[in-house]
C-alpha cells in the first residue's frame, strides 16, 4: 500500500533555532516528492520538487533531502521565524502526471519567541 | 492575478442536505483537482480536471459525491444528502498545463451537523 510516514507530529521550538523534519514513503512507482507548507485556514504552497535523481534542493531558509534508496527525505529549516509556524506536509508523486499524490499527515510546527 | 479561491471559505449543513462548494482557477489553468482534507490528516484525491473532462474520478467516497466544470474553468464540487463523515476541508488546486506544480486555494470548511 502507498503510504508516506511524518515524524514528528509536532514540534516546538524557539525562534531562530534549526529543525529537521522527516519524511518515510512506501510509494510505487516513484516520480517525485515535494514539501507544501500549510498555513492554518489556508491551502498547502509549495516549497521543494525534487525528482529521482535529486539529493538536495533548498529555497531560501528550507532545505529537502531525499535518499531514493531509503526511501527517506528531510525538510530542515535554518534560522527559524515565528511566520514559520505551520503543517508541512510531504507529498510522493506516484505519477508524472501528478494525479496520484499520496499525502503524509503532517508536521505541525510551532515557533515561540 | 489572483490565486485559486473557492468559496464558501464555511459551510455548515445539517445531515441530509445538499451541498455546492465552488473553485475559480488561476486563468488559463488547464488542470483542476479537488481534494478533501479530514481534520489532522493530509489531503486526498478526489477527483481530476483536464479543461472540462473529468479524467479521473476515483477518489470519490461515494456516488453522493459530483464534480463538474463545464466550460473549462470554474468547478463545482456537489455533495448529496450530506453525512457527519463527509465534515472536512474540501481543497481545490490548479496547473497550468498537464505536468508542473499544482496551486491549491484557500479551501472550503464543511460541517455536518
Amino acid at each position: 500500500k502507498n503510504q508516506v510516514e511524518q515524524s514528528p507530529q509536532s514540534l516546538i521550538i524557539l525562534e531562530g533555532k534549526n529543525c529537521t523534519l522527516q519524511c518515510n514513503y512506501t510509494v510505487s512507482p516513484f516520480s517525485n516528492l515535494r514539501w507544501y507548507k500549510q498555513d492554518t485556514g489556508r491551502g498547502p504552497v509549495s516549497l521543494t520538487i525534487m525528482t529521482f535523481s535529486e539529493n538536495t534542493k533548498s529555497n531560501g531558509r528550507y532545505t529537502a533531502t531525499l535518499d531514493a534508496d531509503t526511501k527517506q527525505s528531510s525538510l530542515h529549516i535554518t534560522a527559524s521565524q515565528l511566520s514559520d509556524s505551520a503543517s508541512y506536509i510531504c507529498v510522493v508523486s506516484a505519477n508524472q502526471a501528478g494525479t496520484a499524490l499520496i499525502f503524509g499527515k503532517g508536521t505541525t510546527l510551532s515557533v515561540s519567541s | 492575478g489572483a490565486g485559486v479561491s473557492q468559496s464558501p471559505r464555511y459551510k455548515v449543513a445539517k445531515r441530509g442536505q445538499d451541498v455546492a462548494l465552488r473553485c475559480d482557477p488561476i486563468s488559463g489553468h488547464v488542470s483542476l483537482f479537488w481534494y478533501q482534507q479530514a481534520l489532522g490528516q493530509g489531503p486526498e484525491f478526489l477527483t481530476y480536471f483536464q479543461n472540462e473532462a473529468q479524467l479521473d474520478k476515483s477518489g470519490l467516497p461515494s456516488d453522493r459525491f459530483f464534480a463538474e466544470r463545464p466550460e473549462g474553468s470554474v468547478s463545482t464540487l456537489k455533495i448529496q444528502r450530506t453525512q457527519q463523515e463527509d465534515s472536512a476541508v474540501y481543497l481545490c488546486a490548479s496547473r497550468p498545463r498537464g505536468v508542473g506544480e499544482q496551486y491549491f486555494g484557500p479551501g472550503t470548511r464543511l460541517t455536518v451537523t
